[in-house]
Parts: structure tokens; C-alpha cells; sequence
């Protein structure tokens, strides 16, 4: 079973500032499934990345991932006030789910 | 347009069985697997299972494994996510989601409250 493990916790930055957010595989994955998601509080989680570094519909470009085999990065360029959320990593290969615990991106 | 449509909130008893459900439109609902997410209070994000609606293959989460039903209707484009005897442990927001390239499509959730 493969487990996700995002880092930090929980990141505090200021509107403008950059994000990196960190998603380690307990073992190699095809990173054609993984993805990576935003949620907001009260609201569903929205597709952000797929295949590891592709943007879903809509997203902007501000948003981007990249990584390959255990080690993948969700970078935010520069933060709007509406990114400020929480984010996931996820893999789905096989049709088996796994989802990271989350990172936090609070506003400092 | 694609729309998981999710039923709507439950309260319920320690024991009680219960089935929610999540009816896709807009698209083939045959043709991609449907997942179900459960979020307690202020956690994370957990895969209880999967299924794909044109031949009913379905897979859990080991965690949920003999906790859960997964299921699907699909002449009413429905799947279906079902407890025999809840426990106060399943009060949880439990969503529906669509894979394809990633998990594209979110139902809105139903909240589940088990209490006495």
C-alpha cells in the first residue's frame, strides 16, 4: 500500500510570497496518476494537477507541479488571497486511491 | 455539463443502517469509476472504495473493507455507499468523486451525524 506524506503541515506566507508544498511516495509511483487538489473550508475538493504536472480546466498558471518517481512539489508562484487553503497530493493508479495528509496555507 | 448530484444530510442512531447516494449526469456514467471520500471533522481526506458502474468491479480501501457496500445503478446513473449498523466513528462528510484524469468531478457531499 502506497502511503503519501505532504510537508509541511502547515505553511504560513503572505500574499505575493511563493509556495512549496511537498508530497514523498513510501514508493515509486507512475506519475501519471498523481494529482493534486485544493479545498476550501465548507466546499469540496477541486482538481488542481494531474499526471503530476498538468493543470486541470481552468486553473491559472500561477499554479504548477512537478517530481517524478517518490518526490513530487505542488509550487504556487504567488499567492492570491484565494489560494489560501488546504492541499492534497493524491495517487490514483490502479484505482486505488491514496491521499496525502494535507498541507495547510494559512496567511501569516 | 458533468454533475454528481449527492443526497441530501442524515442523522441517525448508533445501529441504524443507512444508504446515500450519488447520481451522475451529463456524461457516460458507465465509462469511469466512481470513488467514495469520507472527511470527519477537521481531517483529512480518506478512500473508502471504489466502483466502476459498467460491470459493478469494485475495490475498498482496506480500512473500510466489511465496514462499508459500495454499489451502482446504472440504469439511474446512480452509486450508492451503504453502512448496516453505523457506529458514532462514521459521523463524517462523505463525498462521491469522478476518476478520469485525476479525480475531476466532486459530488457536494452528505453529511452523516450519528448520534443517540
Amino acid at each position: 500500500e502506497i502511503v503519501l506524506t505532504q510537508s509541511p503541515g502547515t505553511l504560513s506566507l503572505s500574499p505575493g510570497e511563493r509556495a512549496t508544498l511537498s508530497c514523498r511516495a513510501s514508493q515509486s509511483v507512475n506519475s501519471r496518476y498523481l494529482a493534486w487538489y485544493q479545498q476550501k473550508p465548507g466546499q469540496a475538493p477541486r482538481l488542481l494537477i494531474y499526471g503530476a504536472s498538468s493543470r486541470a480546466t481552468g486553473i491559472p498558471d500561477r499554479f504548477s507541479g512537478s517530481g517524478s518517481g517518490t518526490d513530487f512539489t505542488l509550487t504556487i508562484s504567488r499567492l492570491e488571497p484565494e489560494d489560501f487553503a488546504v492541499y492534497y497530493c493524491q495517487h490514483y493508479g490502479s484505482s486505488l486511491w491514496t491521499f496525502g495528509q494535507g498541507t495547510k496555507v494559512e496567511i501569516k | 455539463e458533468v454533475q454528481l448530484v449527492q443526497s441530501g444530510a442524515e442523522v441517525k442512531k448508533p445501529g441504524e443502517s443507512l444508504k446515500i447516494s450519488c447520481k451522475g449526469s451529463g456524461y457516460s456514467f458507465t465509462s469511469y469509476w466512481i470513488g467514495w471520500v469520507r472527511q470527519m471533522p477537521g481531517k483529512g481526506l480518506e478512500w473508502m472504495g471504489i466502483i466502476y458502474p459498467g460491470d459493478s468491479d469494485t475495490r475498498y480501501s482496506p480500512s473500510f473493507q466489511g465496514q462499508v457496500t459500495i454499489s451502482a445503478d446504472k440504469s439511474i446513473s446512480t452509486a450508492y455507499l451503504q453502512w448496516s449498523s453505523l457506529k458514532a466513528s462514521d459521523t463524517a462528510m462523505y463525498y462521491c468523486a469522478r476518476q478520469y484524469t485525476g479525480i475531476d468531478y466532486w459530488g457536494q457531499g452528505t453529511l452523516v451525524t450519528v448520534s443517540s
